[in-house]
């Protein structure tokens, strides 16, 4: 079956560390994205990507950092740099459907700060 | 004022009620409006979409949009146990060659209980 895995499932980051969240589809859908949810406040884009090597900031950038080699990969580093990385992380890609662009959703990653 | 507002709930109904979640927007751009359904410490699943005014129906869901009021809504009849859920709007000016931002709203917890 066709999707998109998120890995892992739980993550725990101590303070001052990077850690990677990885997110792979085959969809064969080109645009990626990674969105981060926190209670009350809905999906919070962070990076997108329409194509490999090529990537955009959302609206919460700062503290993020992504790569895009391959079509199927779209890794997201949280940094030292992001203060307050405790949340739940989904990535997610997209198609157009002639109308609108329909999205298909990671099951999350859920980063704690210990 | 952000773009899109949701009413933050949390919703708890007896099962077999009639539910309504509604969202606000502010740009008038948007023109593509969905509803997403997301089960605890899952992904969000697209429930509905539509882009014109009016209802739309699927089942025992409908969604309404008011353009001119800059206004949107899902309705839940006969409400389920297996409806609880958090519901979010959202909204896309994108067609075409644009990637498909979405802007999302808050969501809604909802309960049904039996």
């Amino acid at each position: 079956d066709g999707g998109i895995t998120q890995s892992p499932k739980y993550l725990f980051r101590k303070e001052g560390q990077n850690v990677t969240l990885s997110c792979e589809q085959n969809l064969n859908h080109d645009a990626m994205y990674w969105y981060r949810q926190d209670p009350g406040q809905g999906l919070r884009l962070i990076y997108y990507s329409q194509i490999v090597n090529d990537f955009q900031k959302g609206d919460i950038a700062e503290g993020y950092s992504v790569s895009r080699e391959k079509k199927e990969s779209f890794p997201l580093t949280v940094t030292s740099a992001q203060k307050n990385p405790t949340a739940f992380y989904l990535c997610a890609s997209s198609i157009w459907r002639g109308r609108f662009y329909g999205y298909t959703f990671g099951s999350g990653t859920r980063l704690t700060v210990v | 004022q952000k773009e899109v507002e949701q009413d933050p709930g949390p919703l708890s109904v007896p099962e077999g009620a009639i539910v309504s979640l509604n969202c606000t927007y502010s740009n008038s751009a948007f023109q593509y409006f969905m509803w997403y359904r997301q089960y605890s410490r899952k992904g969000p699943e697209l429930l509905m979409y539509t882009y014109s005014s009016g209802n739309k129906e699927d089942g025992r869901f409908t969604a309404q949009v008011d353009k001119s009021s800059k206004y949107i809504s899902l309705f839940i009849r006969d409400s389920q146990p297996s409806d609880s859920a958090t519901y979010l709007c959202a909204i896309s000016s994108a067609g075409g060659t644009s990637y498909g931002k979405l802007t999302f709203g808050q969501g809604t917890i909802l309960t049904v209980h039996p």
